[in-house]
């Protein structure tokens, strides 16, 4: 009941097009959906964030869309480049006590090629 | 701002020593979380400190311990290493963990990298 589940485990798409990365959850306390951009060597970045009680957010090139009902989320990304070229990580945390704790997808390898 | 700092970034220790890392969090920030990320098991949470005291931990066996100073700087130290334990650690901090848009949100550091022979 605590996994996400990330899908697919690698993408490759050409420059300008819209890679989409799903992930899966069952654990109804989580109430916080971040995701996070890693770089070869580096630690993850956050890139955008959630909250069930929200359908879509977007920021500059990176949506979210929620379906909580489905217990599903997703992310795009608007005119790729291959700068994105990363490894890309859904997350969720829960409520209440889950201090500092997110639950992590296995992570998508997104390469953009130019 | 200077962001989480993590020493060392790079060390390679043998199956049966200790180690000890280092984890600097964002100032003002008073949670600072512990990850272990390997290819095969992905982001595990390890443990949580909040002013000086543990509010969460994960599944691993008590040979991964850590604790936080009134700086709120972390240290996390594993005891009888094993193989297995070859990971990337990282050290993520927040204002109070909870996560949330904003200042709240968890920040990572680059990671340490343990080897172990």
């Amino acid at each position: 009941q605590q996994q996400v589940k990330q899908s697919p485990q690698s993408l490759i798409v050409q420059k300008g097009g819209i890679p989409i990365i799903n992930c899966a959850y069952e654990n109804t306390a989580f109430d916080y959906f971040p995701w996070y951009q890693q770089f070869p060597g580096k630690g993850p970045a956050l890139l955008i964030a959630i909250r069930p009680d929200v359908s879509e957010k977007k920021e500059g090139r990176f949506t979210i869309s929620f379906n909580k009902s489905a217990k599903q989320f997703s992310l795009h990304i608007m005119d790729s480049q291959p700068g994105d070229s990363a490894t890309y990580f859904c997350a969720a945390l829960a409520g209440g006590t889950s201090y500092g704790k997110l639950t992590f997808g296995q992570g998508t390898i997104l390469t953009v090629h130019p | 701002k200077a962001g989480v700092t993590q020493t060392p970034r790079y060390l390679i220790k043998t199956r049966g020593q200790q180690v000890t890392l280092s984890c600097s969090p964002i100032s003002g920030h008073r949670s600072v979380s512990w990850y272990q990320q390997t290819p095969g098991q992905g982001l595990q949470f390890l443990f949580e400190y909040f002013s000086e005291t543990q509010r969460n931990k994960g599944n691993f066996p008590g040979r991964f311990s850590g604790r936080q100073f009134s700086n709120s700087r972390s240290e996390m130290n594993v005891s009888t290493l094993e193989l297995g334990d070859s990971a990337l650690y990282l050290c993520a901090s927040s204002l109070n963990g909870q996560g949330a848009p904003g200042a709240n949100v968890l920040t990572f550091g680059a990671g340490s990298r343990l080897t172990v022979l």
